[in-house]
This record gives C-alpha cells, structure tokens and sequence, in this order.
C-alpha cells in the first residue's frame, strides 16, 4: 500500500499570503489528523476529520482550517500568514475502523517558510 | 491541560548497550501508548504502540506500560549508531479522536 503522501513538500510563502496544504491518506483510511511541529514548540495537534467532519480541533486561531473530502483526502488552510507558521506541517492517517483512537501513519510532511 | 512529558535529554548511550526512554502522561484516561521514531528532517516513524499494562516486545524494542504510575517506556536493546534519532511518546483515548505527543527524546548512540 502505498503511504500518507502530501503535497507540496516544500513551500515559501510571504506574511499576509494563504496556503492551502494537501493531504492523501493511506487507501482505506478514514480518519486525517494534522500537526505542527517547531524546534520549540513540538508536534502540536491542528485537527482532526473522519468521514468529512472535524471532530476535534487544537488550540489554533481561526487562521487555521482544513477539510476532508468524500475519498478522506484533506487540505488544509492557513490565512494570513505569519512568521510563526513556519513549521513542519504533518498529515497522519489512521484506519479508524471503529469509533476509539486508533494507530496514526504520517505524511513526510510540508516545509513552510514565511518570509 | 492533558499533557505527556517526556526528558528532552540527549541521551547518550555507547553502541551495544541498551537505551531506556520514559515518558509520563497526565490524563488517566487514556488508553492507548505509541512510540515514534524521528530522524532529523524527517517525519515520524511508528515503532510500537501498546494498549495493556506489561510488557511488549517488537524486535530490539520493548514497550512498558504501566496505567497505575501513567508511566510508559521504550527499551531499545544492542543499540546502534541508526538508532540515533528523537523519540516521541504519545498517548490517546477514547472519544477525544486526539493523540498528544510529548516533545521527544534526543537519543545518541555512540559507535
């Protein structure tokens, strides 16, 4: 099978641009978790969607959101930029097959740079 | 605040000899444990997860956990220098859909 891909790998953005971040899970897979990770910071979770719905959300501003698609593919948002949202963006699928958290696969995840 | 706390190190240990990470989480209940392997520059990598107090053993890798002291570990044994990576701790459970990652472990094994 293959695995989470995401796309684009590497991204240079200014302050004020918006981009919008792809996620392909694992085939199978229902539910898309995202993350942030910064050397200070860690892997910090954004949200996360199964069956089309964000069924739970991290501690972000509103700057941040994302979607899922009926085929469980995501994207997510980032409006205004900043300087702080440089970071490793990671995308994780997990089978999800029952209702209970479930084994998480990542993405080899986007490089955002804000200039 | 449900938080999993893990020594940032680095942790040093020579080639050959086994590398023990501990990690501790807040929230009682949670009810599944994972350990990520990161290289730098990479995205992380499942080792093992485990949902029962005790052991499990993958391989060189032995996960710990024990629910009562919320306390999780990872033995790696015969480690070797490509072992030398940050390993993260994560905990979840059931109803929140949200795991939370401790900020790692900086292993280095020594050749």
């Amino acid at each position: 099978k293959a695995g989470v891909t995401q796309t684009p790998r590497y991204l240079i953005k200014t302050r004020g641009q918006q981009v919008t971040l792809s996620c392909s899970p694992i085939s199978g897979h229902r539910s898309v978790s995202w993350y942030q990770q910064t050397p200070g910071q860690g892997l910090q979770f954004l949200f996360e969607y199964f069956s089309e719905t964000q069924r739970n959300k991290g501690n972000f501003p509103g700057r941040f959101s994302g979607r899922q698609f009926s085929n469980s593919r995501s994207e997510m948002n980032v409006s205004t930029l900043e300087l702080g949202d440089s970071a490793l963006y990671l995308c994780a699928s997990s089978p999800m097959t029952s209702g209970s958290t479930d084994t998480q696969y990542f993405g080899p995840g986007t490089r955002l740079t804000v200039l | 605040q449900k938080e999993v706390e893990q020594n940032s190190g680095p942790l040093s240990v020579p080639e050959g000899a086994i590398a023990s990470l501990n990690c501790t989480y807040s929230d009682r209940g949670s009810q599944s444990f994972f350990w990520y392997r990161q290289y730098s520059g990479k995205s992380p990598e499942l080792i093992m997860f485990i949902y029962s107090n005790g052991d499990k053993e993958d391989g060189r890798f032995t996960a710990q956990l024990n629910k009562a002291s919320q306390y999780v570990s990872l033995l790696i044994r015969d480690s070797q220098p490509s072992d030398s990576a940050t390993y993260l701790c994560a905990a979840s459970g059931t109803g929140g859909f949200k795991t939370i990652f401790g900020a790692g472990t900086r292993l280095f094994v020594k050749a």
